[in-house]
């Protein structure tokens, strides 16, 4: 079945600098690919999301890139803000039809 | 505020107990997710159901059981309770069947805990 890799496990950065996590996926046929941000003793939120038509999508200061032929996929913040703190988490839809395979999640602090 | 609301916020049980855990969607929502977060294995996906009917299975255990009623609001049942099943149970819901074709929100979780 699907699997999720996604790293690092943490991550801590100065605010204004960039952050990148990455995950791996491991079904050619998954089609779309989310990201969620968790704060903390929160709800997981969509923060944005990729199909497989796509290279790359950027909304303000997020972006996700995948690269369908190594089966990988990032998620690039720019110009960190400490609000930008919180566990995010990447996932990849198993097949057209599947349901949500989650990544165990990143923990990002950014230091003011 | 997602608009998806779960009840109870906490539980706290014994082992080889039963609980129930209450979720009720989105206006108009007719999807229902359930997932189990815990800190060694993440977020996963357990059952979901559509507009009553069941209409996926991940990785939940024979010891529970879910079920969607006629108002969409939905039931996740945990019984023969084990330490192991303390986690922060999420539901989520969306307008269509499909994962991707619409968006999943999520509600506030219920941490449950077995001593």
């Amino acid at each position: 079945g699907e699997n999720v890799e996604q790293h690092p496990s943490t991550l801590s950065v100065q605010e204004g600098d960039s952050a990148v996590i990455k995950c791996t996926y491991s079904d050619s046929a998954s089609n779309y690919f989310p990201w969620y941000k968790q704060e903390l003793g929160k709800r997981p939120q969509l923060i944005i999301d990729i199909r497989s038509n796509v290279g790359e999508k950027k909304d303000q200061r997020i972006a996700v890139t995948l690269n369908k032929t190594a089966k990988h996929f990032s998620l690039h913040i720019t110009e960190t803000q400490p609000e930008d703190s919180a566990v995010y988490f990447c996932a990849a839809k198993r097949g057209s039809q599947g349901n949500l395979i989650f990544g165990k999640g990143t923990k990002l602090s950014v230091k003011p | 505020d997602s608009g998806v609301t779960q009840t109870p916020k906490h539980l706290i049980t014994a082992t080889g107990q039963r609980v129930t855990l209450r979720c009720s969607p989105r206006s108009g929502d007719l999807s229902v997710y359930w997932y189990q977060q815990s800190l060694d294995q993440g977020l996963q996906f357990l059952i979901q159901y559509y507009n009553g009917e069941e209409r996926a299975k991940g990785n939940i255990l024979e010891r529970f059981s879910a079920q969607q009623f006629p108002d969409l609001h939905s039931e996740l049942n945990l019984s023969s309770l084990e330490l192991g099943d303390s986690a922060l149970y999420f539901c989520a819901s969306s307008v269509g069947p499909t994962p991707g074709n619409y968006e999943q929100y999520f509600g506030p979780g219920t941490r449950l805990t077995v001593t």
